[in-house]
Formats: structure tokens, C-alpha cells, sequence
């Protein structure tokens, strides 16, 4: 079956600190990428997306991703993480046969100030 | 702007009622998804459907079913409301697959509390 799958439940960085979160899916065909971003009792908000072309995508708030085919993969990255940044992280996939929108389990990151 | 609206933001209800989750979008979207949020366990699809009157089971489809009779409104349907239902549900548009350059959408979210 379909599924995405993030490596790291929950991480704690210092302020400063660069930040990778793994974002793996299984699945052969065509995908659009997303990560999304959930602040502490905010909705979801849209931190960037992947449809083709350049592998590296740049986001909001200083966070971009690169899409990996080879492996799968589509990981967030940022350089230097603040205390505000603290929130839960979603990486999602849509799936070209059916449109169906799948979600990993969510990454927890808390900064430390 | 594409708009997705739940019909409610909070709902307390008793277990063992029939309860209905609506979802209206405005966009024409071909998709519609219904999930469930709980803490550490992510966004779960329960249903999703990809036209009228067509439906696919999602991760979780247990103790849940769907009805899509127009293409703007996605109904979830608890037909005997648990404890373990408690949780906040999302509900999602998007138009065409992953080849069309497709993103979803989202509702504002309901939170049900069954007691």
C-alpha cells in the first residue's frame, strides 16, 4: 500500500541549529510533494510544494526541500532554526493514478531558545 | 480564493448517536478527503472520494461511511458515535492527480468530543 513515512517523531534543536527532517514515500508513479507546517493550535498552513522540474524547492519562513527520486525522498531543510519555529511538520504526497492525498505521522520540533 | 467549509467548528455528542460531518468546497474540485488529527499519530485518511457518488475507504474506515450525492458536498457519517471517535476531523478538496499540478485544501476542522 501507499504511504509516507517520517523518520523522526519528535526533535529538539537549540536556536541557530540547521534542521533536516526525513520524508520518505513508496510509491512508483508521478507525485506532488508538500510539507505543512502546524503551529500550536493553528490549522495547517501550506510550507511549500513540489510539482516538477528544479529538485530543490524554497519555501516560506526560510525552509526548502529537495526532491530525491532515486531514493524517494523529499526532506525539509532549513539552516538555522528559531524559536519560533516550534510547531508540528507533515510531509504529504498526491498521487498521480488516483489524486489521493496521503500524510506521514508528523515530526514534533521543539527550539529551544 | 478556494474555500472549503465544515459545517462545525465544535461538536459535543453523546455515544451511540448518528452523527454528520458536512463539508462544502466551491471550486468544482473532483477530490474530496475526510480525516482525523490525533496527537502523534498525524493526519489519517478515513474516506475519500473521487467524483459523485464514488468513494474509496481510507487507513481508518472503521466505524465511519460517506456520502457524496453533489460534487461540492462531502458528508461523513459516524453511524454510532464511540469515545474513541473523539478527535479533530479535517476535510480536504483538490482537483485532478499528481499529474495536473494538484494541492489540496482544507477546512477549518471539526472538533467532536463524544461523551
Amino acid at each position: 500500500a501507499q504511504s509516507v513515512s517520517q523518520h523522526n517523531h519528535h526533535v529538539i534543536l537549540s536556536e541557530a541549529a540547521s534542521l533536516e527532517l526525513g520524508c520518505n514515500y513508496s510509491y512508483g508513479g508521478t507525485v506532488n510533494l508538500f510539507w505543512y507546517v502546524q503551529y500550536p493550535g493553528q490549522h495547517l498552513q501550506l510550507l511549500l510544494k513540489y510539482f516538477s522540474g528544479d529538485p530543490l524547492v524554497k519555501g516560506i519562513k526560510g525552509f526548502e526541500a529537495e526532491f530525491i527520486k532515486s531514493k524517494f525522498s523529499f526532506n525539509l531543510r532549513k539552516p538555522s532554526v528559531q524559536w519560533s519555529d516550534t510547531a508540528e511538520y507533515f510531509c504529504a504526497v498526491i498521487l498521480s493514478n488516483t489524486g489521493k492525498l496521503i500524510f506521514g505521522q508528523g515530526t514534533t520540533l521543539q527550539v529551544k531558545p | 480564493d478556494v474555500k472549503v467549509t465544515q459545517s462545525s467548528r465544535y461538536l459535543v455528542k453523546r455515544t451511540g448517536e448518528k452523527v454528520f460531518l458536512e463539508c462544502v468546497q466551491d471550486m468544482d474540485h473532483e477530490n474530496m478527503f475526510w480525516y482525523r488529527q490525533d496527537p502523534g499519530l498525524g493526519l489519517r485518511l478515513i474516506y475519500f472520494s473521487y467524483d459523485v457518488k464514488m468513494k474509496e475507504k481510507g487507513d481508518i474506515p472503521e466505524g465511519y461511511s460517506v456520502s457524496r450525492e453533489k460534487k461540492e458536498r462531502f458528508s461523513l457519517i459516524l453511524e454510532s458515535a464511540s469515545t474513541n471517535q473523539t478527535s479533530m476531523y479535517l476535510c480536504a478538496s483538490s482537483t485532478g492527480t499528481a499529474t495536473m499540478n494538484t494541492e489540496a485544501f482544507f477546512g477549518q476542522g471539526t472538533r467532536l468530543t463524544v461523551v
